[in-house]
């Protein structure tokens, strides 16, 4: 079974600390995704890999930035976090592009305070 | 940014019924389309996904589609409680780009 793992399920921070959320998958799966998921406004694509170092924004990639230094890690940094960052983020990844099947992690809940 | 409605309230269904659920999208150009199903706290998985205009089932499951119309339904025969739980529709507009709806509430009763 493919398995994505996401370091934490709850994360508490203060506003203006540097945040890092994890992801790992173990399948040697090309692509990866960060997604957000708010009540009301369903998931939204933050940014996604599609090889080690490389990079593109998704839809909402403002406050955020990411980093795949090896294949099966690809890791959310949020500069300097504020409250309007609280939110349940979602991590992914597939062998192909997101038009096959996306494997998602269980989900860090973050709360910025 | 490509938009994909889902507009409907929770839904109630009685176990054994079937559960209807829509979905339209604003880019005539897509091609491939998803149903994900979210149970509450966990995590999106993959139920079905469809490609072509018409119908395709999966067991209790059938997308169908309707490129023309620029809709995506999921039909869930003979109910059962495993079925509560959100389902997403996800449209592909290319670029390794999948916008998702905000989802429906199924909730069975037994």
């Amino acid at each position: 079974d493919v398995k994505v793992t996401q370091s934490s399920r709850y994360l508490v921070k203060r506003t203006g600390e540097k945040v890092f959320l994890e992801c790992v998958q173990d399948m040697d799966h090309e692509n990866m995704f960060w997604y957000r998921q708010d009540p009301g406004l369903g998931l939204r694509l933050i940014y996604f890999s599609y090889d080690v170092k490389m990079k593109e924004k998704g839809d909402i990639p403002e406050g955020y930035s990411v980093s795949r230094e090896k294949k099966e890690r690809f890791s959310l940094i949020l500069e300097s976090a504020s409250t309007n960052q609280t939110s349940m983020y979602l991590c992914a990844s597939s062998y192909g592009t997101a038009n096959e099947k996306l494997f998602f992690g269980s989900g860090t809940q973050l709360s910025v305070l | 940014q490509k938009e994909v409605e889902q507009n409907s309230g929770p839904l109630s269904v009685p176990e054994g019924a079937i559960a209807s659920l829509n979905c339209t999208y604003s880019d005539r150009g897509s091609q491939s389309f998803f149903w994900y199903r979210q149970y509450s706290g966990k995590s999106p998985e993959l139920i079905m996904s469809i490609y072509s205009n018409g119908d395709k089932e999966d067991g209790r499951f059938t997308a169908q589609l309707n490129k023309a119309s620029q809709y995506v339904s999921l039909l869930i025969r003979d109910s059962q409680p495993s079925d509560s739980a959100t389902y997403l529709c996800a449209v592909y507009y290319g670029n390794n780009r999948l916008a998702f709806g905000k989802g429906n509430q199924v909730v069975v009763i037994p």
